[in-house]
């Protein structure tokens, strides 16, 4: 079974739109990242959320931990083809535990 | 200068051959791992190492054998490839455990044919 279930799984969309990716757990993690990744490259990290209800503002993108620290969501505003890539959120389990994947949205801003 | 290199960027192979990746970082990180990533993006860890020792070992088959000469070098030896290897192998570091930011490298593409 899938600890970080993300969805949706594929987005395309008009430069313009805004949209929110959400990344699922029932467990709860100590902290979440999600990271961009681009075709042929690797994941660079966007943002680590901590604290159980933190919201964390990048330019058009804002970040949000839940409560619960078991789910997290990202939100791009007036998205731009610059945008398009690969989101993925991983989740942190204590302090020396390893960082768990969800399997990722891939996003596409057609100008 | 490139943080985190890995080479090569492309290895194509036979079935039952031994293949080497190396991963260098020069950011003066303690901690490196090996992730693989599938054909549907899923990204899962299969090593880490912090100072040279393992931390980390994810259910991988023993034929995968990770190898730290130093702290700024973690390479990925795997014997007797099999196709469901083929993947993409991404080295990361982080300058303490997976606390601290990990940084990626470009990945190994590795195909067996």
């Amino acid at each position: 079974t899938q600890l970080l279930e993300q969805s949706p799984q594929f987005l395309s969309i008009q430069e313009g739109e805004n949209l929110t990716v959400y990344c699922n757990s029932s467990s709860v993690f100590s902290s979440l990242q999600w990271y961009r990744q681009e075709p042929g490259e690797g994941p660079v990290l966007l943002v680590t959320v901590v604290t159980g209800g933190e919201v964390k503002k990048l330019k058009r993108l804002t970040f949000q931990f839940g409560d619960a620290r078991k789910d997290s969501s990202l939100h791009i505003t007036a998205a731009q083809p610059g945008d398009t890539g690969l989101y993925l959120c991983a989740g942190l389990r204590g302090s020396q535990g390893n960082l768990i994947f969800g399997k990722g949205t891939k996003l596409s801003v057609k100008p | 200068d490139t943080a985190v290199s890995q080479t090569p960027k492309y290895l194509v192979t036979q079935m039952g051959n031994d293949k080497s990746i190396k991963c260098e970082q020069n950011l003066g990180h303690d901690t490196m791992y090996w992730y693989k990533q599938d054909s549907k993006k899923f990204l899962k860890i299969m090593f880490s190492y912090n100072n040279k020792e393992l931390i980390i070992n994810e259910t991988v088959p023993n034929r995968f054998s990770p190898k730290s000469p130093d702290k700024a070098h973690l390479n990925l030896h795997i014997n007797s490839l099999e196709l469901g290897d083929s993947a993409v192998y991404f080295c990361a570091s982080s300058r303490q455990g997976a606390v601290d930011t990990q940084y990626f490298g470009p990945g190994t593409r590795l195909t067996v044919l």
